[in-house]
């Protein structure tokens, strides 16, 4: 079975710009939960996706949104770049809605954004 | 939840076995702790969850003490291999969503 597939495995965008990172879970996970990773604040969980509806969200910025499509397919958006946006953008999936609670998560690689 | 700590490092030979703590606020007994280990350029991958006394499975066993302060991975005769960053993380239930919460991490470095 093929794992989570970020991409792109890098970006290096400019301040005020957007992004959009893309994440395909494993066949048959339903839920999509994205993080970020940064040297300072460690691991921090942005959102979790289920059934194409958010059903958990941390403690970011109306600027980092994301959607799951039908396919379980996930995106997630960053606008208004920010120096301190630079960071490893993680996705994991699971088989069912993950809470933090009985769900053991898949992760993909990341995606390394840079804002410059 | 406050910030959940780990020890900054750790230190181990090969065949040795190793404890790392994850300390926390007290949580209920149907929250859970779930460990991962990260190697560099890679996700995070799962070892071990639970949300009872002990674990175990063929990798590690996690320990939840009586109080829920805390929590400990142990990873029986590591091997050079083992050599990565161990995160916990905390998911507290809170009446309609949980709060997730990674610990700081963990760098284990093991050497022969």
């Amino acid at each position: 079975k093929a794992g989570v597939t970020q991409t792109p495995r890098y970006l290096i965008k400019t301040r005020g710009q957007q992004v959009t990172l893309s994440c395909s879970p494993i066949s048959g996970h339903r839920s999509v939960s994205w993080y970020q990773q940064t040297p300072g604040q460690g691991l921090q969980f942005l959102f979790e996706y289920f059934s194409e509806t958010q059903r958990n969200k941390g403690n970011f910025p109306g600027r980092f949104s994301g959607r799951q499509f039908s396919n379980s397919r996930s995106e997630m958006n960053v606008s208004t770049l920010e120096l301190g946006d630079s960071a490893l953008y993680l996705c994991a999936s699971s088989l069912g809605t993950f809470s933090g609670l009985g769900e053991k998560l898949f992760f993909g690689s990341g995606t390394q954004l840079s804002v410059l | 939840l406050a910030k959940t700590t780990q020890p900054i490092s750790m230190d181990s030979y090969e065949g040795q076995e190793v404890n790392i703590t994850c300390s926390h606020n007290n949580i209920a007994t149907n929250d859970y702790i779930t460990w991962y280990q990260q190697f560099p350029s890679q996700g995070p991958r799962f070892i071990i969850q639970g949300y009872k006394t002990k674990v175990t499975n063929e990798v590690a066993s996690l320990f939840i003490p009586a109080d829920r302060k805390s929590s400990t991975l142990s990873l029986p005769r590591v091997s050079l291999s083992d050599t990565a960053v161990y995160y916990c993380l905390v998911g507290v239930w809170g009446g309609t969503a949980s709060k997730l919460t990674f610990g700081t991490g963990t760098r284990l470095q093991v050497t022969l």
